[in-house]
């Protein structure tokens, strides 16, 4: 079984403060790599879906980057918001139609 | 409003009651799967489908079933639940790879 990571298994942050986390996965058979934020009693939603070595993706103060190479992407949230406050999964798509997801990252911002 | 409906939101049940939770959506899109989430593990894919009538085991197949017999459905069956399938569940369609999940079932057997 594929086998992704991600890391640390939580974070306890203050408000303001600069943050990222770690998703490995298998460098071989690459097809894409996901970043998804899963808030409390909601559902899972897509933040980056990335694809190409070197890929850099933004979305306000959170940014990811790619290098399956090494198999490895980093999310970074800048300036850190109590509303950033939740899991954050990524999920490896090898080549074919499975998705293997990470354990996430729990972030809590403390204001 | 696009979305994947997912019913229902909780459920209590015994051991070797068959049941089945709809997962339905209205974006057209092709692919659909189930997930499950138990407490420090990811999600872990169940079964996929890639269109009408394809499907395929994922990780944790074992005591599910589905099946698609129309693009917009896709139920997940427990011919005989039994307490290590208590679990949250999600369903999620997706076109381009950016999977949509749907709002997830609390599945608890008893």
């Amino acid at each position: 079984i594929l086998n992704v990571e991600q890391s640390p298994q939580s974070l306890h942050v203050q408000e303001g403060d600069s943050t990222n986390f770690t998703c490995s996965f298998p460098s071989s058979n690459f097809y894409a790599l996901h970043w998804y934020r899963w808030e409390t009693a909601k559902s899972p939603e897509a933040l980056f879906v990335m694809t190409l070595n070197g890929d850099e993706k933004k979305k306000g103060r959170i940014s990811a980057t790619l290098n399956t190479k090494e198999g490895y992407s980093y999310l970074y949230i800048k300036g850190s918001q109590p509303e950033d406050s939740a899991t954050y999964l990524c999920a490896f798509k090898p080549g074919g139609f499975k998705t293997i997801f990470g354990a996430g990252t729990r972030l809590f911002v403390k204001a | 409003e696009a979305q994947v409906t997912q019913n229902p939101r909780y459920l209590i049940t015994v051991t070797g009651k068959k049941l089945t939770v709809t997962c339905s959506q209205n974006m057209n899109h092709e692919y659909m799967s189930w997930y499950r989430q138990d407490p420090g593990l990811g999600l872990r894919q169940i079964y996929y489908s890639m269109n009408v009538e394809v499907t395929d085991k994922g990780d944790v197949p074992e005591g599910y079933k589905v099946s698609r017999k129309e693009k917009r459905n896709f139920p997940l069956i427990l011919e005989s639940p039994s307490p290590n399938q208590t679990s949250l569940y999600f369903c999620a369609s997706s076109i381009d790879g950016k999977l949509f999940f749907g709002s997830g079932t609390q599945l608890s057997v008893l």
